[in-house]
């Protein structure tokens, strides 16, 4: 089954503790992004990722970390946790993309994962 | 800057009646929209799309206007029914990034009674 898969679904932690969300694709996709959601916001991207090693801010980076060495998974990492980060966070990954031949832009997203970080 | 709005949080309709839900947009460079369905504990899934060439777009029972000089978007369910109920986004996005990049709206959430 072609799916997004994050974990975990849920986690509360504490101020500054170190944490990863993993996210993984089995659709091959090239293109592969975070967004957080939060009560009146809609979603909002994080970071993003056009390939392998390939990775850029999005609207909100501040305080979380990615990478991209394979191209099904794209962890999210925040390295110092702060109440502001408490949100719902989902992953995203979409077809390959090249500039020439046009942007494809649905994405395919992920159960989510609630942090909570007290 | 909200460049995408959906300024209804919130919308109530009954089963079998149409439901409608709106979004609007200030940027003029937006060429293409999404709308997106989401239900509790699961992810956003993709409903619908429409590019600025077109004006309209259907799928079933769901169909996308487009209105490019008054920036605004609308989503039609017809006839509604209770398991269409959940939060709908819009979305946006432009050639010009080159990044793939969506904009969303902050959502709408549907209630369909039976």
């Amino acid at each position: 089954e072609a799916q997004v898969t994050q974990n975990p679904r849920y986690l509360i932690t504490v101020t500054g503790k170190k944490l990863t969300v993993t996210c993984s694709q089995n659709m091959n996709h090239e293109y592969m992004s975070w967004y957080r959601q939060d009560p009146g916001l809609g979603l909002r991207q994080i970071y993003y990722s056009m390939n392998v090693e390939v990775t850029d801010k999005g609207d909100v980076p501040e305080g979380y970390k990615v990478s991209r060495k394979e191209k099904r998974n794209f962890p999210l990492i925040l390295e110092s946790p702060s109440p502001n980060q408490t949100s719902l966070y989902f992953c995203a990954s979409s077809p390959y993309y090249h500039p020439d031949s046009g942007v494809t832009y649905e994405q395919y997203f992920g159960p989510g994962t609630r942090l909570t970080v007290t | 800057d909200q460049q995408v709005k959906q300024n209804s949080p919130s919308l109530s309709v009954q089963e079998g009646r149409i439901s409608i839900l709106n979004c609007d947009y200030t940027n003029s460079m937006f060429d293409y929209f999404l709308w997106y369905k989401k239900y509790p504990a699961e992810g956003p899934t993709f409903l619908i799309s429409i590019s600025s060439i077109k004006d309209k777009n259907e799928d079933g029972r769901f169909t996308v206007f487009l209105n490019k000089s008054a920036k605004h978007l609308s989503l039609h369910i017809v006839p509604s029914q209770p398991g269409d109920s959940a939060v709908y986004f819009c979305a946006a996005s432009s050639d010009g990034s080159n990044t793939g990049k969506l904009i969303f709206g902050q959502g709408t959430t549907l209630q369909v009674k039976p």
